[in-house]
């Protein structure tokens, strides 16, 4: 099983700052098949990256993915004050699918 | 559009059994498989496991393996999750989510609380 962490675990930004989430796995992940998502309180997660770079449909272009391997990395540009929620990582390459702890990205 | 639905919220005491559904439209349902996520209260997403809309074919998280059984009635579109033996620590909300062809999950229902207590 890939197990995935996350950092930092919370993070306090303001709006307009740029904002960088990590995510880690304990071994390589296939194909690239590492996606990201977005979860505000209450509701169901939104995906946002799937394949560690493509943005899902809707999806503005503050929200850029990277990485390769093990390491990969959500950057928002400059927030807005939507953005403030609660990301997962995910790999969907192997089975069992597995999520990150989650980083929770607060106001500051 | 697409839209899964799933049903209402659960009440169950520690060992009984609890079936959720999960009605798909908007797309033919046995193009895409779906996987089921679960989240306790506070905590983080956690994979249950997937089936396939195509041939019923499924993958469980080894650690809910025994209790769990997805099903599908392409009849209706309906994916089905039943857990069975429930525990205060299954208690969470359950989701069901469509997997794209490259199997990141583009749309998710909108969840179903299921509570477990004596």
């Amino acid at each position: 099983e890939i197990v995935l962490t996350q950092s930092p675990g919370t993070l306090s930004l303001s709006p307009g700052e740029r904002a960088t989430l990590s995510c880690r796995a304990s071994q390589s992940v296939s194909g690239s098949y590492l996606a990201w998502y977005q979860q505000k309180p209450g509701q169901a997660p939104r995906l946002l990256i799937y394949g560690a770079s493509s943005r899902a449909t809707g999806i503005p272009d503050r929200f850029s993915g990277s990485g390769s391997g093990t390491d990969f990395t959500l950057t928002i540009s400059r927030l807005e004050p939507e953005d403030f929620a609660v990301y997962y990582c995910q790999q969907y390459g192997s089975s069992p699918r597995t999520f990150g702890q989650g980083t929770r990205l607060e106001i500051k | 559009q697409v839209q899964l639905v799933q049903s209402g919220a659960e009440v169950k005491k520690p060992g009984a059994s609890v079936k959720v559904s999960c009605k798909a439209s908007g797309y033919t349902f046995s193009s895409n498989t779906i996987s089921w996520v679960r989240q306790a209260p506070g905590q983080g997403l956690e994979w249950m496991g997937w089936i396939s809309g195509y041939n019923g074919n499924t993958y469980y998280a080894q650690e809910l393996q025994g209790r769990l059984t997805m099903t599908t009635d392409t009849s209706t579109s309906t994916a089905y999750m039943e857990l069975r033996s429930l525990r205060s620590d299954d208690t969470a909300v359950y989701y069901c989510a469509r997997e794209r062809y490259d199997s990141s999950f583009e749309y998710w229902g909108q969840g179903t609380l299921v509570t477990v207590s004596s």
